[in-house]
């Protein structure tokens, strides 16, 4: 089956810093999505991005199909943004999701 | 308009009993994904519905796990019997589109314990 691998798997920052995730997948899909897992365990979902950049308030991602790649960049980082950053590749209505990037943003 | 409903929220039972899970979809969505997330697998896609018909169930770990939409409004996933490595915690997620592929919207999911 497809491959899904993100990295960092931990990081740290202060409050305000900006940070950079990326996954990178095996094969060809039909589009890539990005969720962010907050302490309670809600899955929300930040970006349905096949190909290209979007951006939404302090969150940007980007996702370069060809080289089979994405980034997910946050700047001027909350505390509020700590949890776990996942990534999903979509083959047919099936999301394989990566193992997920745990991000923790002290005050 | 409600998102995702889960019932219950957590869940703790005995080894060897019957789990049922519900699950209300988004109004309006088209598919239905049933999903089980552990520290050792992380999130594991089980089996998804498309206009109530199952299109993928291979996910699903064994038979003692059956999934069921006995309409656009409601899915039940249940376990029989259950197993102390079935606990986890169990989404239900649903999207627009025929084929699945679009947006998908997650449920705040049910934390299973067997004990």
């Amino acid at each position: 089956g497809i491959q899904v691998e993100q990295s960092p798997p931990d990081l740290i920052l202060q409050e305000g810093a900006n940070s950079t995730l990326r996954c990178n997948f095996s094969d060809s899909v039909n589009n890539l999505q990005w969720f962010h897992q907050n302490p309670w365990g809600q899955l929300i979902n930040l970006f349905y991005i096949p190909s290209g950049t979007k951006q939404n308030g302090r969150l940007s991602a980007t996702t370069v199909a060809t080289e089979r790649y994405s980034l997910l960049y946050i700047s001027s980082s909350q505390t509020t943004d700590s949890g776990v950053y996942f990534c999903a590749v979509d083959l047919y209505g099936k999301l394989t999701f990566g193992q997920g990037t745990i991000l923790t943003v002290h005050p | 308009d409600a998102g995702v409903i889960q019932s219950p929220r957590h869940e703790v039972t005995e080894m060897g009993q019957e789990v049922t899970l519900r699950c209300k979809p988004i109004s309006g969505h088209n598919s239905l994904f049933w999903y089980r997330q552990t520290m050792m697998r992380g999130l594991e896609l089980l089996i998804y519905f498309n206009n109530n018909v199952p299109i993928d169930d291979s996910g699903m770990p064994e038979d003692r796990f059956s999934a069921k939409m006995p309409n656009a409004s409601f899915s039940t996933l249940k376990i029989q019997p259950s197993e102390p490595r079935d606990s986890a915690v169990y989404f239900c997620a649903s999207s627009w589109g025929s084929t699945g592929t679009d947006t998908q919207y997650f449920g705040p999911g049910t934390r299973l314990t067997v004990l």
